[in-house]
């Protein structure tokens, strides 16, 4: 079945750092690929998604590429803010029509100042 | 917004109870969700429904049941509740369509004890 596997942390960056957070999925035919990002004491929202191959999605700084070639879905963000601390999920949604969402286990980040 | 709603936010309930969740949406979404989130498991599905009277199993949903009598609403019922179902219960909607965005609520913490 479908899956997700991300990099699971937690990761702890100083203020204006780089950030990479790995994501790897297994599908079969071609899943659209989501981050969703989770803010203390609330439910997920999404941060971009990508539907296709080599397509980038982006949104607030964050960029990550639907990569096939690697079945990959890498989260980056260039500098980050101390705002940015939150969950991070994977997540793909499969074909049969239904958009449910299959999600890795989350990556916890903390920004310090 | 997709103006979901969530009830109760918080509730502790003995082991052996019937619980039911309630989830309320006003954008007339197609499809609707329940997942749980449990630390080390990210979010995994319970059941969905794709239409009003219309709903099926995710890859977690022994012990639970859902219906769906109204678009707006969407219930999922614990009828003997254990220690293993405290959890983070979400709800979420989707208009439906190829990578269209879920709509999460802000939760349902439940404590079996």
């Amino acid at each position: 079945g479908n899956s997700v596997t991300q990099m699971e942390g937690p990761v702890t960056l100083s203020e204006e750092a780089f950030l990479t957070i790995n994501c790897t999925y297994t599908a079969t035919g071609y899943p659209s690929l989501f981050w969703y990002v989770q803010y203390p004491g609330e439910g997920l929202q999404l941060l971009l998604k990508a539907t296709k191959a080599d397509d980038k999605g982006s949104n607030k700084g964050f960029e990550a590429t639907y990569r096939k070639e690697t079945t990959s879905f890498h989260l980056e963000k260039g500098s980050v803010q101390v705002s940015d601390s939150a969950v991070y999920f994977c997540a793909l949604s499969d074909q049969g029509g239904s958009e449910k969402l299959v999600f890795g286990k989350g990556t916890k980040l903390t920004v310090n100042p | 917004d997709a103006g979901i709603t969530q009830s109760p936010r918080h509730k502790v309930t003995e082991t052996g109870t019937p619980v039911t969740l309630r989830c309320h949406q006003t954008e007339n979404h197609r499809y609707m969700y329940w997942y749980r989130q449990d630390p080390g498991h990210g979010l995994r599905l319970i059941h969905y429904s794709y239409g009003v009277k219309d709903t099926d199993k995710g890859e977690v949903s022994d012990g639970y049941s859902v219906s769906r009598s109204k678009t707006e609403d969407f219930l999922l019922t614990l009828e003997s509740a254990t220690s293993s179902q405290t959890s983070v219960y979400f709800c979420a909607t989707n208009a439906g369509g190829t990578g269209t965005e879920a709509f999460f609520g802000q939760g349902t913490r439940l404590t079996v004890v």
